[in-house]
């Protein structure tokens, strides 16, 4: 069974700090997984996503993500924040089958 | 090209009643998904569409729920009779093809409020 974690509820990161969101994931066989993003009454934006090849993705917003086979894991990073990061982050993954499984969300607070 | 929409944005009915929400795909993606987030906790796939045919409804919580896709376009999603526990947000997703390196890209999603 698919299962994803992300660990942590709430970030806090001081604008021009580096910002870590983590997800960790459990699956039978090759997983796809993706990060996606909601702004405040706004659906869900795709933001990247790992399939195969180099473990480092990199998305939209200069957002990316490693891919960490071992540690299971999939953490979203950024180099420096912007207020406007400010968003609730969710990581999901799917294999087979065409749905995707979701993480309970990370909302994320950039401080200015 | 227009995104994935949703009707209505929000809606707060009583328990026992029956609400219908809509999703309209991107245009020319036969693959539509319904997913439900509770406050708080992780989004939850309900369905899946391929044109108007049901793909998978393992997410399904139960028989009050009623999903259609006649003729392959837009989506219903029927609740009835709602139930306190069915309240949250429900997204629409699409996409254009089956496979992996075929995002889903989701609506604004309804919430349903029951009271």
């Amino acid at each position: 069974a698919q299962s994803v974690a992300q660990p942590e509820d709430q970030v806090n990161v001081a604008e021009g700090n580096p910002l870590t969101v983590k997800c960790t994931y459990s699956v039978s066989g090759n997983p796809y997984l993706f990060w996606y993003v909601q702004y405040p009454n706004r659906g869900l934006q795709f933001l990247l996503k790992y399939i195969t090849g180099d473990n480092l993705v990199k998305g939209s917003y200069g957002f990316e993500a490693e891919f960490n086979k071992s540690q299971t894991s999939f953490h979203l990073k950024k180099p420096s924040a912007l207020v406007s990061d400010s968003a609730l982050y969710f990581c999901a993954v799917k294999t087979g089958a065409n749905n995707l499984f979701f993480g309970t969300g990370t909302r994320l607070t950039v401080i200015p | 090209e227009a995104g994935v929409t949703q009707f209505p944005s929000h809606s707060v009915i009583e328990k026992g009643q029956t609400v219908t929400l809509r999703c309209d795909p991107i245009s020319g993606h036969d693959n539509l998904y319904w997913y439900r987030r509770v406050m708080g906790k992780e989004i939850k796939f309900l369905l899946h569409f391929v044109k108007e045919s049901k793909q998978d409804e393992s997410g399904m919580p139960n028989n009050r729920f009623l999903a259609e896709r006649t003729g392959g376009t837009y989506s219903t999603l029927k609740v009835q009779p709602a139930e306190l526990e069915d309240s949250g947000v429900y997204f629409c997703a699409s996409s254009q093809a089956l496979g992996a390196s075929y995002e889903q890209y989701f609506g604004p999603g309804t919430r349903l409020t029951v009271t």
